[in-house]
């Protein structure tokens, strides 16, 4: 099966722009989308598809994509934006299984 | 308004069975593919199975021929029930929809507030 890694922290200042990215052989065949999880609760989709906000996402948050990584960018960073974001994806083996990334914790100084 | 509700976690020894409860509201479990992601404790998300709209459904290896997937249409409620547990099945189990927009995209959202699963003897 797949797998999808992501760096396990990232680090921003307060206001600056934050990159976070995923890689993995599925990406070349299917898009990725993003969750963000904050402490004690259940995650929040934010970015799906190409580069789509669910109703109520800041357009702070967008997404992209190029070959085999998949990047959720955060522009002008706020205190709250500070929490873990996973990526995930279909699997590329053609099995129907879904598979998420490690998760990176996002620190906004 | 669109929501799920989990139910049915708790502690249970090892080799036992556990049945999770996923009640929506706000939109037709039978109509869309349904997922569970579980979340080991301090751990990422893990996917762990979905049913279809048809009816298929597909598992991770790590629950294959352990963990069963279903849905009650008329209860609009989707199931997980858990056999042969193990110590490394202990998590948050969460349920959650699941879109496409196509072949290459799914999405989760919303997600259910999740249930604990504790395997300890």
């Amino acid at each position: 099966s797949s797998e999808l890694t992501q760096d396990p922290a990232v680090s921003v200042a307060l206001g600056q722009t934050v990159r976070i990215t995923c890689q993995g052989d599925s990406l070349r065949s299917y898009y990725a989308s993003w969750y963000q999880q904050k402490p004690g609760q259940a995650p929040v989709l934010v970015i799906y598809g190409k580069n789509n906000r669910p109703s109520g996402i800041p357009d702070r948050f967008s997404g992209s994509s190029s070959g085999n990584t998949a990047s959720l960018t955060i522009t002008g960073a706020q205190a709250e934006d500070e929490a873990d974001y996973y990526c995930n994806s279909r699997d590329s083996s053609g099995n129907h299984l879904r598979v998420f990334g490690g998760g990176t914790k996002l620190t906004v100084l | 308004e669109v929501q799920l509700v989990e139910s049915g976690g708790g502690l249970v020894q090892p080799g036992g069975s556990l049945r999770l409860s996923c009640a929506a509201s706000g939109f037709t479990v039978s109509s869309n593919y349904m997922s569970w992601v579980r979340q080991a404790p301090g751990k990422g998300l893990e996917w762990v199975s979905v049913i279809y709209s048809g009816g298929s459904t597909y598992y991770a290896d790590s629950v294959k021929g352990r963990f069963t997937i279903s849905r009650d249409n008329s209860k609009n409620t989707l199931y997980l029930q858990m056999n042969s547990l193990r110590a490394e099945d202990t998590a948050v189990y969460y349920c959650a929809r699941e879109s496409s927009g196509s072949y290459e995209n799914n999405w989760f959202d919303p997600w259910g507030q999740g249930t604990l699963v504790t395997v300890s003897s």
